[in-house]
């Protein structure tokens, strides 16, 4: 079965700063992938996703970037973080029409 | 523009009782539908998948019902144990591979 390993698990950074969150997938090839973000008190916001190397969408317009350099790996990025960045971000796959999603345990990002 | 909304935000019951909650969708040309769970902190969990063609689907103590033509989605859970206690969502989506539509979750409490 797949897994979805995020990395880290919790990060604190300042304002300005830049960001680099990396999403590894096991046991599956060619899946799409998906970053979310969850902010507190809200639902979960579809930031990018990807139906393969190298192919991006972006779903929010923001200071965010996404980059899919391998089958496996998916990585949001960002140049100089805002407060308004800080939430939870997750990373999900989808293997197939009709399947559901899978998600990784996630990524606690704290900008200060 | 898909919007998700789910009825009541926050639920808090005795354990042993039964309980349903409601989750609407403006667009009802979705691929399907599915309810998550989320304990704090952590991933989802995909509880129920019903295709845009089934009207419901059961999972042990848990029934989801799908009314497509109404944009109405019910997740009943039987006999609620103080392990229930999560945050459920649900998700449509509008057509596979792209993007998932959340809605805001209603966070739910079984007291022992």
């Amino acid at each position: 079965s797949q897994t979805i390993h995020q990395w880290p698990a919790t990060l604190v950074q300042p304002v300005g700063s830049p960001l680099s969150l990396e999403c590894t997938v096991e046991g599956t090839s060619n899946p799409n992938l998906y970053w979310y973000r969850q902010a507190a008190g809200r639902g979960l916001q579809l930031l990018f996703y990807s139906v393969g190397i190298g192919q991006i969408s972006s779903e929010v317009p923001q200071n965010l970037s996404a980059s899919r350099p391998q089958d496996r790996q998916f990585i949001l990025s960002s140049k100089k973080l805002l407060l308004s960045d800080s939430g939870f971000y997750l990373c999900a796959l989808l293997k197939g029409p009709g399947s559901s999603p899978y998600f990784g345990p996630g990524t606690r990002l704290t900008v200060l | 523009k898909q919007e998700v909304t789910q009825i009541p935000a926050a639920l808090s019951v005795p354990e042993g009782e039964n309980l349903v909650l409601n989750c609407s969708f403006t667009d009802s040309a979705i691929y399907n539908l599915q309810w998550f769970r989320q304990d704090p902190g952590k991933g989802l969990t995909s509880l129920l998948l019903i295709q845009s063609s089934q009207r419901e689907q059961t999972s042990g103590r848990l029934n989801a019902s799908l009314d497509k033509s109404s944009g109405r989605s019910t997740l009943y859970i039987a006999a609620s144990q103080p392990g229930d206690s999560a945050t459920y969502l649900c998700a449509v989506n509008v057509s596979y591979g792209q993007n998932f539509v959340f809605g805001p979750g209603t966070r739910l409490s079984v007291l022992p």
